[in-house]
């Protein structure tokens, strides 16, 4: 079975602050898809990033930066100088490596920034 | 379409009527999904459909859900007999093939009164 844990419900932070999104997942897979997305206010869900399995290289995406850990079954999220604009709900999911199969999703992080 | 679209946005029905949801994919994606988010709460997987391929259905809650795809076009979910804590939103996914690049739609609310 497969799961994804975000201990984070909430997080609150002022505009600049730097901020760190937690995701935990299990699965018995040895390769797989971690993704996150983001929900906004608005309700759709919008697609950030996918990271396959055997590809433990970190990457940037302008504000955005994703560490991912294979040892700890782990796939933080930072969002650097954050904005109120980030202001949403984060949700990281799992997704088998086979062809077509459905996410795992995690509890989501809720994330408020602040003027 | 440019994205998934689905219909209604909003539903409001009484207990124990039937309802359709509707999920329009992006045209040529084989893979469609179904989800539910209950209030504050991340996505339960549904259903999903591959091309031609059997349905899975595994996450369907009850024998009261159903869902149907013609193709790989339109998608309908039905709840038959709603009760109240099938309230959610019912989000659909689409994808040119399962594991890449998931577009979601907006939703339909559902709310059970």
């Amino acid at each position: 079975a497969q799961k994804v844990t975000q201990a984070q419900t909430e997080i609150s932070v002022v505009e600049k602050e730097d901020v760190t999104l937690d995701c935990v997942y299990e699965t018995r897979d040895t390769t797989y898809y971690l993704f996150w997305y983001k929900q906004p206010p608005s309700g759709e869900l919008v697609f950030l990033i996918r990271r396959n399995s055997f590809d433990e290289q970190n990457e940037i995406s302008g504000r955005y930066s994703w560490n991912f850990q294979k040892s700890t079954s782990s796939f933080n999220f930072t969002i650097t100088a954050s904005q109120v604009v980030d202001s949403a709900v984060y949700f990281c999911a799992l997704a088998k490596y086979n062809a077509g199969n459905m996410l795992t999703f995690g509890g989501g992080t809720r994330l408020m920034v602040k003027p | 379409g440019a994205g998934v679209s689905q219909s209604p946005s909003n539903k409001v029905t009484e207990k124990g009527k039937d309802v359709e949801l509707r999920c329009d994919p992006i045209s040529g994606h084989t893979a469609l999904y179904w989800y539910r988010q209950r209030l504050g709460q991340g996505l339960e997987f549904l259903i999903y459909f591959q091309g031609n391929s059997a349905p899975d259905k595994s996450g369907l809650p009850s024998d009261r859900f159903s869902a149907e795809r013609t193709g790989e076009s339109v998608s309908t979910l039905t709840i038959q007999r709603t009760q109240q804590e099938d309230s959610a939103v019912y989000l659909c996914a689409s994808s040119l093939q399962g594991g890449y690049g998931y577009t979601f739609g907006s939703g339909t609310r559902l709310t059970v009164v």
